[in-house]
C-alpha cells in the first residue's frame, strides 16, 4: 500500500470548514483513499473513501487531485466534537483488510 | 441506524481468570474483525470472520485467545487465563463487503483491565 503523509496537527475554529490535507504521491491506479478518525477514548470511525472522483457524504467531502497524488478531507462546519486524530490511508481494491494507521493529524476544534 | 455494539464496555478481571467479550455487528454485514489497541498505541489486528468462518486468525497472540461467530452475526472473543499484558481496548468492526468497498465500522470497544 502507498505511504501517506499528513501534517502532525492543526487547529480550526468552530463553525468553520476544516481542510485536512494528505499526500500519497506513490498511489497506484487501483488504490482507494480512505479517511478514518479516532476521537479520544473511542474506537476508530470510518469517514469517507474515494478513487478519483470527489465524494461527499453526511460527514465530510473528499477532494482528490486529478493526478491522485494528494487529497483533502473537508469537514464543512467543524464542531467541538470533531476534535480527533484523523487518518488518511490508501488501500488496494480488495486488498489487505487489516487496518493500521500512521500518526495522522491531530485536529483541535476551538470555540 | 444501529451501529456495532460491544459488551461489556469495561471489564476488570484478576490475572488467571477467563473473560468473554461480545460483539454485535451491523445487521447484514458479513465481515467482522477484532482488533486491540493498547494505551497510546496503534491498532493490532487479531482475527477476521467472513460469515461464520475465520479465514485469518493470524493476529491472535497466543492459544489463550479464541473467537467464534454464530449465525453470521454475533461474535465472542474469549481470553483464557488472562495476563496483565492482555490489558487493552478490544475493538470489533464490521464491513458490508458490498461491491468493491471495504470500509470498516467500529464499535465503542471493551476496555479490559487485568489486575
Amino acid at each position: 500500500d502507498a505511504k501517506t503523509t499528513q501534517p502532525t496537527s492543526m487547529d480550526c475554529a468552530e463553525g468553520r470548514a476544516a481542510n485536512l490535507p494528505c499526500n500519497h504521491s506513490t498511489i497506484s491506479g487501483n488504490e482507494y483513499v480512505y479517511w478514518y478518525r479516532q476521537i479520544h477514548s473511542q474506537g476508530p470511525q470510518y469517514i469517507i473513501h474515494g478513487l478519483k472522483n470527489n465524494e461527499t457524504n453526511e460527514m465530510a467531502s473528499l477532494i482528490i487531485t486529478e493526478d491522485r497524488k494528494s487529497s483533502t478531507l473537508i469537514l464543512p462546519h467543524a464542531t467541538l466534537r470533531d476534535t480527533a486524530v484523523y487518518y488518511c490511508i490508501v488501500r488496494v481494491l480488495g486488498g489487505d483488510y487489516k487496518l493500521s494507521f500512521g500518526a495522522g493529524t491531530t485536529v483541535t476544534v476551538r470555540a | 441506524g444501529a451501529g456495532v455494539s460491544q459488551s461489556p464496555s469495561n471489564k476488570v478481571t484478576e490475572k488467571g481468570k477467563d473473560v468473554e467479550l461480545r460483539c454485535d455487528p451491523i445487521s447484514g454485514h458479513t465481515a467482522l474483525y477484532w482488533y486491540r489497541q493498547s494505551l497510546g498505541q496503534g491498532l493490532e489486528f487479531l482475527i477476521y470472520f467472513q460469515g461464520n468462518s475465520a479465514p485469518d486468525k493470524s493476529g491472535l497472540p497466543s492459544d489463550r485467545f479464541s473467537a467464534e461467530r454464530t449465525g453470521g452475526s454475533v461474535s465472542t472473543l474469549t481470553i483464557q487465563r488472562t495476563q496483565q499484558e492482555d490489558s487493552a481496548v478490544y475493538l470489533c468492526a464490521s464491513s458490508p463487503r458490498q461491491g468493491m468497498t471495504y470500509e470498516q465500522y467500529f464499535g465503542p470497544g471493551t476496555r479490559l483491565t487485568v489486575t
